[in-house]
């Protein structure tokens, strides 16, 4: 069993929804939790950083971690075509250990 | 300023032959890392640096891939007799320091072993 567990989807949504990304973790070490983005054929852009339990907001994302129950979620309000995208959540205490990425694609 | 860069962007090679990926981190950052992108297979971690400390290899799936860092900067990742299995983007990426966060990504190299 993998240390972190996502499920690949895909995930279609319409433009305006509200998306829940989400990944489960086994390894109580982990301290740091992170989503990035991908893009087709690019590296990984990194859109949300937390280390403690709880949310964080930053614009129309809000990233949640629940150590108790290790699971982290990631939403995306009012949903945009350009959101379309692998999002990939990742964790450590240093080198990232990653999900294998949900594929999303908001449609117009 | 200038993000983490990589070259070359795309790498097609027989098998056999050896391979060189550079990396050229944001310029500050001490803690460097290597990774691996297959289809199916998410982002691997291969091996990091951090400053002059000995560097974590504990990724590397065998003997033929090595790594250094020279000046605490550039890194090369060096595939030797690269076989078809090896065939995946490998992408690098720093940080400000030894912790995990925030690490910033290059775009990759699409290493591809006919």
């Amino acid at each position: 069993q993998k240390e972190v567990e996502q499920d690949p989807g895909p995930l279609s949504v319409p433009e305006g929804a509200i998306v829940s990304l989400n990944c489960t973790y086994s390894n109580s070490a982990f301290q740091y939790f992170m989503w990035y983005r991908q893009y087709s054929r690019k590296g990984p852009e990194l859109l949300m950083y937390t280390y403690s339990s709880g949310n964080k907001e930053d614009g129309r994302f809000t990233a949640q971690v629940d150590k108790s129950s290790k699971y982290i979620s990631l939403f995306i309000r009012d949903s945009q075509p350009s959101d379309s995208a692998t999002y990939l959540c990742a964790m450590s205490p240093y080198a990232l250990n990653f999900g294998k990425g949900t594929s999303l694609l908001v449609t117009p | 300023g200038a993000g983490v860069s990589q070259s070359p962007s795309n790498k097609v090679t027989e098998k056999g032959k050896d391979v060189e990926l550079r990396c050229d981190p944001i310029s500050g950052h001490t803690a460097l890392y290597w990774y691996r992108q297959s289809l199916g297979q998410g982002l691997e971690f291969l091996i990091y640096f951090q400053g002059n400390s000995a560097p974590d290899k504990s990724g590397l799936p065998s003997d033929r891939f090595s790594a250094e860092r020279t000046g605490g900067s550039v890194s090369t990742l060096t595939i030797q007799r690269t076989q078809q299995e090896d065939s995946a983007v490998y992408l690098c990426a720093s940080s400000l320091a030894h912790s995990g966060r925030e690490q910033f990504f290059g775009p990759g190299t699409r290493l591809t072993v006919l």
